[in-house]
């Protein structure tokens, strides 16, 4: 079984600034992927970033990072420079790799609200 | 628009009624998931097809739910006999497995269900 947990409930920012958003997980699988996804006040879901297990370099995607550290089972997104539109709900994930099974565990999430 | 659509958007319905959702995923994607996403919380996987099998259906599926995804295309999402505790959103996603070690989900917009 694979378990996502978020123990940032909320989080604030101020504009222009970096931000950590925490993950960690548990899972019996040798190989597996980590997700964040951005969800806006519209509602839909906006993949961000990727990592392997089995990647040694921490992923990035412009202003995203995702400071992966596989034996504290971590997967932290960093955000730089913040912008206003950053504000949003923010989703951990991961998925199996072991098998073909590739539905997706999420966390509870964590809002994040950027301030001017 | 090329994305992940969904069908309808918002949907206000009484307990007992029957409904149904589409799903109509990015064209070339093979696997197409469905989530269900309640106040607070991350999504929680449902059901995902490859092209036209479903593969693997979650123990919160329960008898009043179906799905199916004719032809390998657009998906629907069944509920009948709707109760009060199916009130949420329902997050459709599609992917393409197989041809590398990422497998990325992308969303669609959802559709929200209220029964009264």
């Amino acid at each position: 079984a694979q378990k996502i947990t978020q123990t940032q409930p909320g989080m604030f920012v101020q504009e222009k600034e970096a931000v950590t958003l925490d993950c960690t997980y548990d899972t019996s699988d040798q190989s597996y992927g980590l997700f964040w996804y951005k969800q806006p006040s519209s509602g839909e879901m906006i993949f961000l970033i990727y990592q392997g297990s089995y990647d040694e370099q921490n992923a990035t995607e412009g202003r995203y990072s995702l400071n992966f550290q596989k034996a504290r089972k971590s997967a932290n997104l960093v955000i730089s420079a913040s912008q206003l539109g950053d504000s949003a709900m923010y989703f951990c994930a991961m998925g199996t790799m072991d098998t073909g099974r590739r539905a997706l565990t999420f966390g509870s999430g964590t809002r994040l609200q950027v301030q001017p | 628009d090329t994305g992940v659509s969904q069908d309808p958007r918002h949907k206000i319905t009484k307990r007992g009624q029957n409904v149904t959702f589409r799903c109509d995923p990015i064209s070339e994607h093979n696997r197409l998931y469905w989530y269900r996403q309640t106040l607070g919380q991350g999504p929680e996987f449902l059901t995902y097809f490859q092209n036209e099998a479903q593969l693997e259906k979650s123990r919160l599926l329960s008898d009043r739910f179906s799905a199916e995804r004719p032809k390998g295309s657009f998906s629907t999402l069944e509920i009948q006999r709707t109760e009060q505790g199916d009130s949420a959103m329902y997050l459709c996603a599609s992917s393409l497995d197989g041809t590398s070690e990422t497998y990325e989900q992308y969303f669609g917009p959802g559709t929200r269900l209220t029964v009264t």
